[in-house]
């Protein structure tokens, strides 16, 4: 079976520092993996995923995320975090194979800039 | 180009009431799927269409349902309310499946009293 997890219910980071927040994946097969950002009372907001190809993936808002196949793990990172970065974020997997867009969802990191 | 679009942002229904939730695609999307978010099961898959054709389905009830039109707009539907039931369903579009962007919407509030 799939599933996603997000080790870290929160995350806090001084602003201007860098941030990392984890995720690490179980899937019979090779992966899609997201990341996605939650605002308060907000839907779900897309920051970038991976496909195939480079195992560095550049996203919104300065975001990136690094797939290593050998630890199953697809950390988010940011060199420079901001205030504004403050907000629930998402890891998902879905499985590459099959008809299917069924995300599974990490259960959430929650990251606290302190300015 | 217009997000995904969900309607109406907030509710609240009695229980043993039932609600009808819209939600409109992407232009151009075909893939729509619905979660529930609550704070205690955390995002939940509900179901998943694709040219008016369910192709998953998570592990909810029979009370949760749903239908895709033929212009790719989606409706869910919960039967009888219950107290439960209140969460945050979010819907999602998608071109297809080859590794294409999932986009949320706002989502529809619901709150059962």
């Amino acid at each position: 079976a799939q599933s996603v997890a997000q080790p870290e219910d929160q995350v806090n980071v001084a602003e201007g520092n860098p941030l990392t927040v984890k995720c690490t994946y179980s899937v019979s097969g090779n992966p899609y993996l997201f990341w996605y950002v939650q605002y308060p009372n907000r839907g779900l907001q897309f920051l970038l995923k991976y496909i195939t190809g480079d195992n560095l993936v550049k996203g919104s808002y300065g975001f990136e995320a690094e797939f290593n196949k050998s630890q199953t793990s697809f950390h988010l990172k940011k060199p420079s975090a901001l205030v504004s970065d403050s907000a629930l974020y998402f890891c998902a997997v879905r499985d590459r194979s099959g008809a299917t867009n069924k995300l599974i969802f990490g259960t959430g990191t929650l990251l606290a800039v302190q300015p | 180009k217009a997000g995904v679009t969900q309607t109406p942002r907030y509710l609240i229904k009695t229980r043993g009431q039932q609600v009808t939730l819209s939600c409109s695609p992407i232009s151009g999307h075909r893939s729509v799927s619905w979660y529930q978010q609550t704070p205690g099961q955390g995002l939940q898959f509900l179901f998943e269409y694709f040219s008016e054709t369910q192709r998953n389905k998570g592990n909810f009830p029979g009370r949760f349902s749903g239908r895709q039109f033929s212009n790719s707009r989606s409706e869910m539907n919960v039967s009888t309310l219950e107290l439960g039931d209140s969460a945050l369903y979010l819907c999602a579009s998608s071109l297809g499946y080859s590794g294409n962007t999932i986009y949320f919407g706002e989502g529809s509030w619901l709150t059962v009293v």
